[in-house]
């Protein structure tokens, strides 16, 4: 089985929905993120927890919100989405040594028309 | 703050050719750094990484020397191979481990036969 499982894996929705993209990880790690990856722009992270009780914005957090339910679930939502929110997401965890790998999920195409 | 700079691709070789992508990282004290690989409709694994100066990290025949001096973690392969193709990520993670991963924007390698 994966490590990090992002549900669902593809998604188009229409402007001005509410939108809930999940992430589930089996490695106890206590630290996951969202990045959003754009052509050209690499990728970009949205919000990360280090523990259950902890949340802290990313570099592109505006329009976006994220709930940490348990240690392995991490869920992005979008309140209203919009068209430039297109994009592929991924889901990670990792460690908390500044050695440890980052495991990625296998991202969620979402299209917003 | 912490950014890792990388060579803009897309980078295309012929299949047994040598490759380089350079990347370049600005942060204080010793980070740790990494290389991640994207394969077409995936998401990011590692390739390698390397924790202190002077290590060398690698893996699948790809090779990359952490370089304090000259503050750089390029990347290298004697002989790419068709199933090389993909999207590479250089990145780094601060020295007390207490900031997410930073990314470079990514270099798109297509190697043909």
């Amino acid at each position: 089985d994966a490590d990090v499982t992002q549900t669902p894996r593809n998604r188009i929705t229409k402007t001005g929905k509410r939108i809930m993209l999940e992430c589930s990880q089996t490695k106890g790690h206590d630290r996951m993120y969202w990045y959003r990856q754009d052509p050209g722009l690499g990728l970009r992270l949205i919000y990360y927890s280090f523990d259950v009780k902890d949340i802290n914005k990313g570099e592109i957090s505006d329009g976006y919100s994220v709930s940490r339910q348990a240690q392995a679930k991490f869920s992005l939502s979008l309140e209203s989405a919009i068209p430039n929110q297109t994009a592929l997401y991924f889901c990670a965890t990792s460690g908390a040594s500044s050695t440890d790998t980052q495991y990625f999920g296998p991202g969620t195409r979402l299209t917003v028309l | 703050g912490d950014s890792v700079t990388q060579m803009e691709g897309p980078v295309t070789l012929s299949e047994e050719a040598f490759l380089t992508i350079n990347c370049t990282y600005t942060a204080t004290g010793y980070p740790s750094l990494f290389w991640y690989v994207q394969y077409p409709g995936e998401g990011l694994q590692l390739l390698l990484k390397a924790t202190k100066a002077d290590d060398k990290g690698s893996n699948k025949g790809f090779e990359a020397t952490y370089r304090k001096e000259t503050t750089s973690f390029h990347l290298e392969k004697g002989s790419v191979q068709v199933s090389d193709s993909a999207v590479y990520f250089c990145a780094l993670r601060g020295f007390n481990g207490n900031t997410p991963l930073v990314f470079g924007k990514g270099t798109r390698l297509s190697v043909i036969a």
